[in-house]
């Protein structure tokens, strides 16, 4: 079990460039989860797959933000022509076939919009 | 709609003191509840948990109790050490609509000194 990893860790970029963030979560885990966290909050949920399956996402996903899960496997967040406010953390999550649905979160990937 | 309060922070102690992290939600439904920790330069870990009325979670000499009369899942222990030192997220799953998200409080910072 090596865990949920996140690539990469750190990303800086310029306003207005493309931007994305790729999650492998622990094997077997059917669910996967990506949040939002900014300094000083708890993470935001933002969206989630069962499978490949996308069954939510909230209201803070504009439409410049994109995530994708083929295969059921490893996940992409893409963000189109990034601003200031997308700065943040962003934290993917997985999840086993349990009944309390845990969650084990990756470390991050902290992108900075300049 | 759901939500989680806690407690505002920082939060300083001497090492061996009592701990007591206070936590609240708002729920429409019947949500599990949990306590995450984020050590310094490291991921969200979840610490412990509780999926129905009167549960008590436990973990790490941590302990939380589900109150549904009060709406409460306070985090408590009773000897802190100077390795407790981190944020701690209080969070909800409200399982509606088949919903799996996690609503997050926005941290408490604990710092233990020696």
């Amino acid at each position: 079990d090596t865990g949920v990893s996140q690539d990469p860790r750190h990303k800086i970029t310029k306003r207005g460039q493309n931007v994305t963030f790729r999650c492998d979560p622990i094997s077997e885990h059917n669910r996967l989860y990506w949040y939002r966290q900014t300094l000083g909050q708890g993470p935001e949920f933002l969206t989630y797959f069962q499978n490949e399956a996308q069954l939510e996402k909230s209201r803070l996903l504009s439409d410049r933000f994109s995530a994708e899960r083929p295969k059921g496997s490893f996940s992409t967040l893409e963000i189109q022509r990034t601003e200031q406010g997308d700065s943040a953390m962003y934290l993917c999550a997985s999840s086993p076939r349990t009944e309390t649905y845990e969650q084990y979160f990756g470390p991050g990937t902290r992108l900075t919009v300049t | 709609g759901n939500s989680v309060t806690q407690m505002e922070g920082p939060v300083t102690l001497s090492e061996e003191a009592f701990l007591t992290i206070n936590c609240t939600y708002t729920a429409t439904g019947y949500p599990s509840l949990f306590w995450y920790v984020q050590y310094p330069g490291e991921g969200l870990q979840l610490l412990l948990k509780a999926t129905k009325a009167d549960d008590k979670g436990s973990n790490k000499g941590f302990e939380a109790t589900y109150r549904k009369e009060t709406t409460s899942f306070h985090l408590e222990k009773g000897s802190v050490q100077v390795s407790d030192s981190a944020v701690y997220f209080c969070a909800l799953s409200p399982f509606e609509g088949g919903s799996e998200k996690l609503v997050f409080g926005k941290g408490t910072k604990l710092t233990v000194n020696p």
